[in-house]
């Protein structure tokens, strides 16, 4: 069973470009989560999404950032007009769903973004 | 709402010795609390969790945790540190009927032979 899947690993943009972060959960979870890391900070949360669903988004920035988790794919976290403060490591993590509980997540390995 | 306080940011141990990293919690509900750990430029990985069972929690690697109600705190313990162990550790609290976690500020652990 292949744990939660993140491409690319790197990603380098320049300042006003668009980039587009994937997240493939484990095989049977479907709840997906987005967390930034800053340069020597912890981790925080961005959005929490089922399938086809936005469940909790109030970690996301008002502006440029969407999340989707379409029904069949990938999760995409998708920042437009990058600025160099987004230059950050994120975090995908997957849940299979259980309700009413807490649950461990399990991380992917990350996005490294630098925005020049 | 709920928080977490690493108490300090970097701990230093001989290896063989013991190690403590230091959390505190605050929460109006029962909360879920973990440790996760990062190695350098990698994802995190779960140590452990307590999720109202046993007080006294442990994980792999030989870490364990004590949750201490009357405290608000999740110390992570180890009886002896080994170079390995030397990573970035984060303490982790989510409500039991929330999903997001909330992130301590982390402890960097540097483990000298």
């Amino acid at each position: 069973n292949a744990g939660v899947m993140q491409n690319p690993r790197h990603l380098v943009r320049r300042r006003g470009q668009e980039a587009r972060l994937r997240c493939s959960p484990m095989k049977g979870h479907s709840h997906v989560y987005w967390y930034r890391q800053l340069p020597e900070e912890g981790l925080k949360f961005m959005v929490y999404l089922q399938k086809e669903n936005i469940i909790d988004e109030s970690g996301m920035p008002k502006e440029r950032f969407s999340a989707e988790f379409p029904k069949e794919g990938p999760s995409i976290l998708r920042i437009q007009q990058v600025v160099r403060g987004d230059s950050a490591a994120y975090f995908c993590a997957s849940s299979p769903p259980i309700p009413g509980g807490s649950y461990e997540q399990y991380f992917g390995p990350g996005t490294r973004l630098t925005v020049t | 709402a709920q928080s977490v306080t690493q108490l300090d940011s970097h701990v230093s141990v001989s290896e063989g010795t013991p190690v403590l990293l230091r959390c505190n919690y605050s929460s109006s509900y029962s909360p879920s609390l973990f440790w996760y750990v990062q190695h350098p430029n990698k994802g995190l990985q779960l140590l452990l969790k307590y999720t109202s069972a046993a007080t006294l929690v442990k994980g792999i690697n030989g870490f364990e945790a004590e949750f201490k109600k009357s405290e608000t705190s999740f110390h992570l313990t180890k009886p002896s540190a080994h170079m390995s162990d030397a990573a970035e550790y984060f303490c982790v609290v989510s409500l039991s009927n929330t999903d997001k976690l909330i992130f301590g500020t982390g402890t960097r652990l540097q483990v000298f032979p």
